[in-house]
């Protein structure tokens, strides 16, 4: 079957470093997303890896590891707005086609 | 400014009752999605449209409707079998199902009275 794994709760200093992992099970993988979601708000996109390696986007990277099945992401220098979930996503193929499978997502809390 | 609209932000349903849920995008994409999001979980595939007239079902269609009439539009309707509607609802669409990045609507909040 198809399975993405997060961390359910995270806690971390303002002005530290944290990293998100997400451990993956799929068929078919065709690329990783990072999404940030804010309470009662729409998920944002903030990254992409389809190849092995670290992405680096400002503040915030992102690794993946295909024969592993496992990426990370990595936020720099936290502010308190970085408080949020961090979604990780995998398409892969699905057996109505290719298409999305969601992590339950990584409740960031960023403390002062 | 392109983006997904999505209305009314909060909803309240009856038993027995359908009620629909809109999302209009103008960023002239051809894929169209509708998720649900319960605490805890991660995102659901409701149903999805690849182009007009055309649409496929997630993992969880049972209980909802879905039709494709227009590009910009993708309406859901959750039907009265769907028996725990509650739950947040979130529509999302790429420029096609192969292309990369999702990019969603600001969702709808279902609650049952």
């Amino acid at each position: 079957g198809q399975n993405i794994d997060q961390p359910t709760e995270m806690t971390a200093t303002e002005g530290a470093i944290v990293q998100i992992n997400c451990t993956y099970q799929t068929s078919g993988f065709n690329g990783l997303f990072w999404y940030q979601q804010h309470a009662g708000e729409a998920p944002t996109f903030l990254s992409y890896n389809v190849l092995d390696g670290l992405e680096e986007k400002g503040r915030f990277s992102s690794f993946l590891s295909r024969s592993k099945g496992y990426s990370y992401l990595l936020l720099k220098e936290l502010q308190m707005k970085d408080s949020a979930s961090y979604l990780c996503a995998v398409r892969a193929l699905r057996n109505y086609g290719q298409n999305f499978v969601f992590g339950p997502g990584t409740r960031l809390s960023v403390l002062p | 400014d392109g983006g997904i609209t999505q209305s009314p932000k909060y909803l309240f349903r009856k038993e027995g009752q359908n009620v629909t849920l809109s999302c209009e995008q103008n960023l002239n994409h051809d894929a169209m999605y509708w998720y649900r999001q319960d605490p805890g979980q991660g995102l659901r595939l409701i149903y999805y449209s690849q182009i007009v007239n055309d649409f496929q079902k997630g993992d969880i269609a049972e209980g909802y409707s879905v039709s494709r009439e227009k590009k910009e539009s993708f309406p859901l309707t959750v039907t009265s079998a769907q028996k725990n509607p509650t739950a947040f609802y979130l529509c999302a669409s790429n420029r096609d199902v192969t292309k990369n990045i999702q990019y969603f609507g600001a969702g709808t909040r279902l609650s049952v009275l």
